[in-house]
Parts: C-alpha cells; sequence; structure tokens
C-alpha cells in the first residue's frame, strides 16, 4: 500500500534540478506533495487529482500519471532552501493519506 | 484563517505512564483529523483518522487510542506507554480531498 519513492537521496549544488518519482501498485484518488525541514513538521507542497493533472509554483511543479500510478517532482533550479525531505502521500477514495519513505534532498552553495 | 494547535511540544515519559497529547484546529468546522507517528529519520505512519465527532478509524493496532470529543477536538492517548512509542507525533486536520496542514508536533521520549 505505500507508495515507493525514488531516489531515497540527492544531493546538488545550487542551481541544478532534481526529480523525485513516487509510485503505487494501487489505483489512486490524488497525490500529496509535502516537504519536511529537519525536527519539524511537513508542509503542504501541492495535491494532484486524477486526470493527468499537472501543477507548478514557482519553480517547483509535478505531475501525475493516472494510468501509470506514479508521480513526479521537479525542482528546477534548486535552492539552498529547497533541503529537507520530500514525502509523496497516495489517496485513494477514502480521504486518508499513505505517505511514502521521503526523499532526502540537500543543496550544496 | 485555519490554524492548528498541538501541545505539548516536547515529552519525556518513563515506561507505564499514561499519555495525553491534544489537538485542536481553529477556523474550520467538520476538518477531518489525523494522527501520525514519525520514527526518527523515518517516514510518516498513519495512526488513527477522524471524520466527525466520535468517529474514529485506527490503522495500526498499537498500544494507542484516539478520541474525537469535540468537532475540533482530537486526543492521542495511552495507558501504559511503551518505549517503543517514543517518536514524532503529528496530528494534522485536512478539508475534505484537501491537503494536509500539520501541527508542529510532539517529540515524545519513553524512558
Amino acid at each position: 500500500q505505500q507508495p515507493v519513492q525514488s531516489p531515497q537521496a540527492v544531493i546538488l549544488r545550487e542551481g541544478e534540478d532534481a526529480v523525485i518519482n513516487c509510485s503505487s501498485s494501487k489505483a489512486l484518488y490524488s497525490v500529496h506533495w509535502y516537504r519536511q525541514k529537519h525536527g519539524e513538521a511537513p508542509v503542504f507542497l501541492m495535491i494532484l487529482l486524477k486526470g493527468g493533472e499537472q501543477k507548478g509554483h514557482d519553480k517547483i511543479s509535478a505531475s501525475f500519471n493516472e494510468k501509470k500510478q506514479q508521480s513526479s517532482l521537479y525542482l528546477t533550479a534548486s535552492q539552498l532552501s529547497y533541503s529537507g525531505t520530500y514525502f509523496c502521500g497516495t489517496e485513494r477514495s477514502d480521504d486518508k493519506i499513505i505517505f511514502g519513505k521521503g526523499t532526502r534532498l540537500h543543496i550544496l552553495p | 484563517s485555519q490554524t492548528i494547535h498541538q501541545w505539548p511540544a516536547t515529552l519525556v515519559q518513563p515506561v507505564g505512564s499514561p499519555l495525553s497529547l491534544e489537538c485542536t484546529v481553529e477556523g474550520t468546522s467538520n476538518p477531518n483529523l489525523y494522527w501520525y507517528r514519525q520514527a526518527a529519520g523515518r517516514g510518516l505512519q498513519l495512526l488513527f483518522y477522524s471524520i466527525g465527532i466520535d468517529q474514529i478509524s485506527s490503522e495500526v493496532p498499537q498500544n494507542l487510542s484516539a478520541s474525537r470529543p469535540q468537532d475540533r477536538q482530537f486526543i492521542l492517548s495511552s495507558k501504559k506507554l511503551l518505549l517503543s512509542d517514543s517518536g514524532f507525533y503529528l496530528c494534522a486536520w485536512s478539508a475534505q480531498f484537501g491537503g494536509y496542514t500539520f501541527g508542529s508536533g510532539t517529540r515524545l521520549t519513553v524512558v
């Protein structure tokens, strides 16, 4: 049931791009993305609903391929503030999210 | 605007002692409420979720229980804590099919 995230960890230099993938073996209603800084609570980034949606704000965007049950989070021209652990959460029809294990992103100056 | 309050921020409790963590939401009505636990360096495990007063669903059989005595109040409890109950406990709320807003969390250490 738990979605699978890849990669587990990424190290980038400031200004580089990153892609984080999330896949599920179950049919999905929606996919959520969150970022968690060390010692803090996760913060909601965006939600994608079924229908092959794409979303984005600033330099962070995401896509959702309903047929493949996959979502990807794209971070372009990464900034130091993007560092943290990114979680995808997959939602079926019962309004609860099951989170992946997370992808640790570290941005070097 | 909606806000979520969770307390205490940190807690150190001996094995076998009781536990009560409280979470309240302001600025919305009939929210969906959730309790998650995060072990050190690990992912988020859903413990309980509630779609209304006294409507609680448990995801993982364990040493914990949850209650929702009021629309915007969610309480996590234990009668006797175990060492394995240590972790970062997060309360969250959402509107139906919306993003989750997490509280600031309670870091529980059972000694």
